[in-house]
């Protein structure tokens, strides 16, 4: 089935630890992004990617890192967690254009202790 | 700045019709999405509104006025599984997405 997925679907980090997660779709779709949902707050986004080889940084970067070595691979990475950074984190794909819907994997619901 | 307001949250009763507002203030204007979030799921596609009016999808319609920087989401017929939360997306001049913080939709039978 056609999507996108997410791993781990939740995690329990102690601060200080490095953590990646990752997202794959299989739509062949050129941008991805990655936003994080905190209770009262819209989805805000940490980066995204417009097509394999290029990244950029959305509205709250800090502390995060992204790679996009393929079409169908884009993770992200924690290079060292903080209590901050305890959220939902939601990787989104979609076509090229930016009127085009966005698809969103189920989630990774991360706790930094 | 950049603005979007939604009501936190709204109750309807099964089988009855709800509006659900979006203001805006964005740097541009590429077009607004509305998506719908069951608790703990995630978002998915319910429309796209870039030209003044009403578009209408089976029980649920969107409406754009962007002189006035305003949608609204028109639930019919609404059905328990309506509950959930519907959020509210402006396309900024960047193409960047500008999320609402999300209207939480209870449904009571």
């Amino acid at each position: 089935i056609a999507g996108i997925t997410q791993a781990p679907t939740s995690q329990i980090l102690a601060a200080g630890r490095r953590m990646t997660l990752r997202c794959t779709q299989d739509m062949r779709h050129n941008a991805m992004y990655w936003y994080r949902q905190d209770l009262g707050l819209g989805l805000r986004l940490i980066h995204y990617s417009n097509t394999a080889g290029t990244t950029g940084k959305g509205e709250v970067p800090d502390g995060y890192s992204v790679s996009r070595a393929n079409t169908d691979d884009f993770p992200l990475t924690l290079a060292s967690a903080v209590p901050s950074q305890t959220s939902v984190y939601f990787c989104a794909s979609s076509e090229e254009g930016g009127n085009q819907p966005q698809h969103f994997g189920d989630g990774t619901r991360l706790s930094i202790l | 700045g950049q603005n979007i307001d939604q009501p936190t949250e709204m109750t309807a009763t099964e089988g009855a019709i709800v509006q659900i507002n979006c203001t805006y203030q964005t740097s541009g204007f590429n077009g607004l999405f509305w998506y719908q979030q069951h608790a703990g799921e995630a978002p998915t596609f319910l429309s796209y509104n870039v030209l003044d009016g009403l578009e209408e999808k089976g029980r649920f319609s969107s409406f754009l006025s962007r002189s006035k920087g305003y949608s609204y989401l028109l639930l019919k017929e609404l059905q328990m599984k309506d509950s959930a939360s519907y959020l509210c997306a402006v396309i900024e001049s960047n193409y960047q997405l500008i999320w609402g913080a999300g209207t939480k939709l209870i449904i009571k039978p």
